[in-house]
């Protein structure tokens, strides 16, 4: 299994209301990362998990708040989002945190609507 | 900061024919990685091909490759042979010292029959 799953495939949520992503791999892989496209722009790191601890956070606020329960699962809640919120959110996950990202495999994202 | 341009917002291929996209980084870092990743409609990020920077020989995967040039800080990619299924955006990346992926701002490539 070389895959990273990510649900739901899409979200529409109001500004009031609070939804998680979900993000699973059963590669063994030990760091997950999520990651914030918007539209006709490359993708923006978010959060680093490394072995089930927050390694990195790009300063991002605090309406995301990552979770990771265990090393196949990375939770992205979300709560009191924003309309320029709306992205692509990609999830990615690799052997070990690392200089390389030297296999990071990605999943097909969750495309989010804030209205 | 790490920064990687991509100057081509798009370009276009016949099928079979060989096209070229165009990557440059800037780095003060000396031990770094350099990486093409491919993202179809599917919109998931595929890595195409990827190189070390300590390594002079340039890499190749099938009917990829790359010219990286790291005294002019260049990292293009050829695509030989094109097929309907390259058509994508390409996205040019670097990875140094910090656990992180710098995009550029892509190159979407259409292939025509």
């Amino acid at each position: 299994d070389t895959e990273v799953t990510q649900t739901p495939k899409h979200l529409v949520m109001g500004m009031t209301n609070k939804k998680s992503l979900k993000c699973e791999q059963h590669m063994g892989h030990r760091a997950m990362y999520w990651y914030k496209q918007k539209a006709k722009k490359p993708p923006e790191l978010m959060f680093v998990y490394s072995y089930e601890k927050l390694s990195i956070n790009e300063s991002v606020p605090s309406r995301f708040s990552p979770e990771c329960p265990n090393s196949s699962l990375l939770n992205l809640h979300l709560h009191a989002l924003q309309p320029e919120d709306s992205a692509l959110y990609l999830c990615a996950s690799s052997p070990h945190e690392g200089i390389a990202n030297e296999k990071l495999f990605f999943g097909s994202g969750t495309q989010l609507s804030v209205l | 900061a790490q920064t990687v341009t991509q100057s081509q917002p798009e370009m276009s291929v016949q099928e079979a024919e060989t096209v070229t996209l165009s990557c440059t980084y800037d780095t003060s870092e000396s031990d770094y990685y350099l990486f093409w990743y491919k993202q179809p409609p599917s919109r998931q990020m595929i890595l195409v091909i990827r190189q070390e920077a300590y390594k002079q020989q340039n890499a190749t995967e099938n009917r990829f490759s790359v010219n990286f040039q790291k005294a002019a800080k260049s990292f293009s990619l050829k695509i030989s042979d094109s097929q309907l299924g390259d058509a994508a955006m390409y996205f040019c990346a670097y990875s140094g010292t910090a656990s992180k992926l710098t995009f550029g701002t892509g190159t979407r490539l259409q292939v025509t029959l």
